[in-house]
């Protein structure tokens, strides 16, 4: 898991609250990544970072902010969860000037 | 958009049978086509990856199999076991000055009967 953990692993909310999932990583990679999964869309970028501070958007980044004020942390913030946001979430690292992505074991988030 | 269609979505595979799992891409700007493989409740793992400058990568059981003129490239695997029953994503990637982004297919759910 190349030193990935997510926190917290589950959790419930309701709708119209903020929620902050945390990806934290122990391998000092530069590129860190959030997808969400869902049945039928594979794994979908929403946000990533390429270094502290620098962060950009993916493919399904409405809803969704993000934060990396240290290397090793990059948190998904939800600011105002809906039930469309119910999926699984994953983080992922790279390290400098390298393809492969190597992932975290996941949040499930569940908003009622 | 879907940039990245993966084939079929699930898949039933006798032991000791050959199973193949198929993608197809738009961008011919993608330089780098991994495939991940996910057990329930963990995150996707790597499995093996190719270039578009190779027409076969061959890791063990698994091997992936590259047209870069049609736009295609699939995973077999053969002797199939029940222990590669597994979800399996194949992707794709272009490097730029942000890092890696990799499009993922929608996943095909393997089972491999003993």
């Amino acid at each position: 898991d190349a030193g990935i953990t997510q926190s917290p692993r589950h959790k419930v909310t309701e709708t119209g609250t903020p929620v902050t999932l945390r990806c934290h990583q122990t391998e000092n990679h530069r590129y860190m990544y959030w997808y969400r999964q869902d049945p039928g869309h594979g794994l979908r970028l929403i946000h990533y970072s390429y270094g502290v501070k620098d962060t950009d958007k993916g493919e399904v980044s409405d809803g969704y902010s993000v934060s990396r004020s240290k290397t090793e942390d990059f948190l998904l913030t939800l600011e105002s969860a809906t039930s469309s946001q119910t999926s699984v979430y994953f983080c992922a690292t790279t390290p400098g000037q390298a393809y492969e992505q190597y992932f975290g074991p996941g949040t499930r988030l569940t908003v009622t | 958009q879907q940039q990245v269609k993966q084939s079929p979505q699930s898949l039933i595979v006798q032991k000791g049978g050959i199973s193949i799992i198929n993608c197809a891409y738009e961008n011919t700007a993608f330089d780098y086509f991994p495939w991940y493989q996910q057990f329930p409740g963990k995150g996707p793992a790597l499995l093996i990856a190719i270039r578009p400058d190779v027409s076969e990568k061959k890791e063990g059981r698994f091997t992936i199999s590259f047209n870069k003129s049609a736009k295609q490239f699939s995973l077999h695997i053969m002797d199939s076991q029940p222990g590669d029953s597994a979800t399996y994503f194949c992707a794709a990637s272009m490097y730029g000055t942000s890092g890696s982004r990799l499009t993922f297919g929608e996943g095909t759910q393997l089972t491999v009967n003993p």
